[in-house]
């Protein structure tokens, strides 16, 4: 079956802008995730959702970040007064309801001029 | 394009070679590790996972060992094939939580 589609695939904005990234995670898959991944590091714990509501949002680096699931299935990251330091590829992830394996889309990469 | 592999520690090894990579983990209270495969341009691929009650597990041409006295886990990849050419990340999770804390990666390259 499908796995789990990010768009767009590439991002390129200005300083101050406002942007959203776009998750669809395989169907049935109740858990999401947010990651973000600089270059030549691992992926960075932003944001993680049980169905609709977010179970732990501890990885949201400032109240410019904010994501949402309304309907349990795909989800929106959201950057306002984006910054150039928000660069970087954002990774999305969903599971079963209490699987350890999370499945990893390919990612959205972010550029800010 | 850009590579994630770009200033990762790099392991070479020859095709047909046994590969270890290495992980040291700082959270003693981690009680469930997986080694994550990711390839430029793509999102981590599970690889194997182990739980801490365990030292060792094998998957297919894969084995994990866990050593809870020293908090070191180690990735070994048997008769490496150029398609295992990757950046490898150990990766942690505690306490029944679903937030997943990566290592740092390791860029494995397999000389034909």
């Amino acid at each position: 079956g499908a796995g789990v589609s990010q768009t767009p695939s590439n991002k390129v904005t200005e300083k101050g802008k406002y942007v959203e990234l776009r998750c669809d995670p395989i169907s049935g898959h109740t858990a999401l995730y947010w990651y973000r991944q600089s270059l030549g590091q691992g992926p960075e714990f932003l944001i993680y959702f049980q169905g609709t509501g977010a179970a732990d949002d501890s990885g949201l680096p400032n109240d410019r970040f904010f994501a949402v699931r309304p309907e349990g299935s795909v989800s929106t990251l959201k950057i306002q007064r984006t910054e150039r330091g928000d660069s970087a590829v954002y990774l999305c992830a969903s599971s079963t309801h209490s699987g350890n394996e999370q499945f990893f889309g390919p990612g959205t990469r972010l550029t800010v001029l | 394009g850009e590579s994630v592999g770009l200033h990762l520690p790099t392991l070479s090894v020859q095709e047909g070679d046994n590969s270890i990579i290495n992980c040291a983990y700082s959270n003693s209270a981690s009680d469930y590790f997986i080694w994550y495969k990711q390839e430029s341009g793509k999102g981590p691929q599970f690889i194997i996972d182990i739980r801490s009650n365990m030292d060792k597990r094998q998957g297919q041409r894969v084995t994990v060992l866990l050593n809870k006295t020293v908090k070191h886990l180690s990735l070994q990849i048997a008769a490496t094939q150029p398609g295992d050419s990757a950046v490898y990340f150990c990766a942690e999770k505690s306490g029944g939580y679903q937030k997943v804390t990566f290592g740092t990666g390791t860029k494995l390259q397999v000389i034909p």
